[in-house]
């Protein structure tokens, strides 16, 4: 089953605000990655993290993998909103080749 | 470059119907995966393959059956297409580094399959 836990499962955003959301797991991670779905659309890689502690910008997009390789955090700074989408967390083990995905935290523009 | 092709892109079957999804990649991947996403249930692999000639079952498989005859080409098979199996089907496909390093997985851009 599944074995990453993200949060939240749902935000609004309003434009200019920052936005944060983690990820969470049991277990050690020696990768993990976030990936943005646009309606419609397959995941697409926005970050990808390899070192325990490390922190990786793109854009105004700012990921860290955590200390513990258990958690990951990303957050989106001056959100617009074209930032609307489903974000998913995935963590990589060294075995293998698959990705655990998390349930995705999906980013909604406030009414 | 395409990266990830998905066919079709709808599709609308009636209980016990078969279908096959097709799933082309042009970037020399090894590997190749079958994903379904479900609202509230994130991304579930259904099946994925290492290699050509290879297949093996991922977190939810029963219903299902791949086939991996090319490097290029991933298939997805229902035999006997039930309303549970209503989902939209994701392929996704990456390298193989020898070092166990990934960069990340390409997704085509999905298969809305309804059964009715």
């Amino acid at each position: 089953g599944q074995q990453l836990n993200q949060s939240p499962q749902s935000m609004f955003i309003q434009e200019g605000e920052d936005v944060s959301m983690n990820c969470t797991s049991s277990s050690i991670f020696n990768t993990w990655l976030w990936y943005k779905q646009d309606p419609g659309e397959g995941p697409v890689l926005l970050i990808a993290l390899y070192k325990a502690g490390e922190l990786t910008s793109n854009g105004r997009l700012t990921a860290q993998f955590g200390i513990t390789r258990k958690d990951s955090f990303l957050n989106i700074s001056a959100s617009i909103p074209s930032d609307v989408g489903i974000y998913f967390c995935a963590g990589h083990k060294a075995a293998g080749n698959k990705l655990t995905f998390g349930g995705g935290t999906r980013v909604l523009v406030k009414p | 470059n395409a990266g990830v092709t998905q066919t079709p892109k709808f599709r609308v079957l009636k209980t016990g119907q078969s279908m096959t999804l097709l799933c082309a990649q042009d970037m020399n991947h090894e590997y190749m995966y079958w994903y379904r996403q479900d609202p509230g249930m994130g991304l579930r692999l259904i099946h994925y393959s290492v290699g050509e000639g290879t297949t093996a079952k991922g977190e939810v498989p029963d219903g299902y059956n791949v086939s991996r005859l090319k490097k290029q080409n991933f298939l997805l098979g229902l035999e006997s297409a039930a309303p549970s199996q209503t989902s939209v089907y994701f392929c996704a496909s990456s390298n193989n580094v020898p070092t166990g390093v990934i960069y990340g997985y390409t997704f085509g851009s999905g298969t809305r399959l309804t059964v009715v």
